[in-house]
């Protein structure tokens, strides 16, 4: 079974220049998710879709982040305009309905300077 | 929101030591999971604990689901070089939505030949 894939692997950005990150997830996962996780720290859910239905975005910074999930299979996840804080990896995992199956990708590394 | 309490933050130990380290939470969580994550890689799932009380082993590992269902521990025997890397715990979000995880910030192992 592939697993889940994400692209590209590393990215460096000035500030307030715009990004975008891609993602998909192993076959036949309903459920497609985007973590940050900033150096030092554990992951933390940016999105959740199900589908192609947002079911939790209540930590996504809406005033500069956005991501969307089409037809249901691969995902994009853009920022725009970036700041320093943004310095991150962002990881895309997908899971069957239910939170079974739970898959990461390999993330992006994301350097704003 | 809730937090999850990870210690120890480091731990340098000898090849062939017994490692121990703990999650804590203020709140009672039905699932207690921990992962793995080697540099450049997303997470990759090592146990989990569905039942309060719960041992589960997974070769070397082996982890606890606590009676509080507060905290979970993680125990690894004869530590190996290949066992370097950073251990989270994580439980699983279901308020608002199915399948999210949330995080701890993570102990980093260092493993001494």
């Amino acid at each position: 079974e592939a697993g889940v894939a994400q692209s590209p692997r590393y990215k460096i950005i000035e500030k307030r220049q715009s990004v975008a990150f891609w993602c998909n997830p192993i076959s036949g996962h309903a459920t497609l998710y985007w973590y940050q996780q900033i150096l030092g720290q554990g992951p933390k859910l940016l999105i959740q879709f199900q589908n192609n239905g947002v079911v939790d975005d209540s930590q996504l910074p809406k005033d500069r982040f956005s991501a969307e999930r089409l037809k249901g299979v691969d995902s994009t996840l853009k920022i725009q305009p970036a700041k320093l804080e943004d310095s991150a990896v962002y990881l895309c995992a997908s899971s069957r309905t239910g939170g079974k199956g739970y898959t990461f990708g390999s993330g992006t590394r994301l350097t704003v300077v | 929101g809730q937090q999850l309490n990870q210690s120890p933050q480091s731990m340098f130990i000898q090849e062939g030591e017994d490692v121990s380290m703990n999650c804590t939470s203020s709140s009672i969580f039905n699932t207690w999971l921990w992962y793995k994550q080697d540099p450049g890689e997303g997470p990759v799932l090592l146990i989990a604990l569905y039942k309060a009380g719960e041992l589960t082993s997974n070769g070397r590992l082996t982890a606890q689901f606590g009676i509080t269902r507060k905290d979970s521990f993680l125990n690894i025997s004869a530590s190996i070089p290949s066992d370097v890397g950073i251990y989270f715990c994580a439980t699983m979000n279901y308020g608002g939505s199915q399948g999210n995880l949330i995080f701890g910030k993570g102990t980093k192992l260092s493993v001494k030949p």
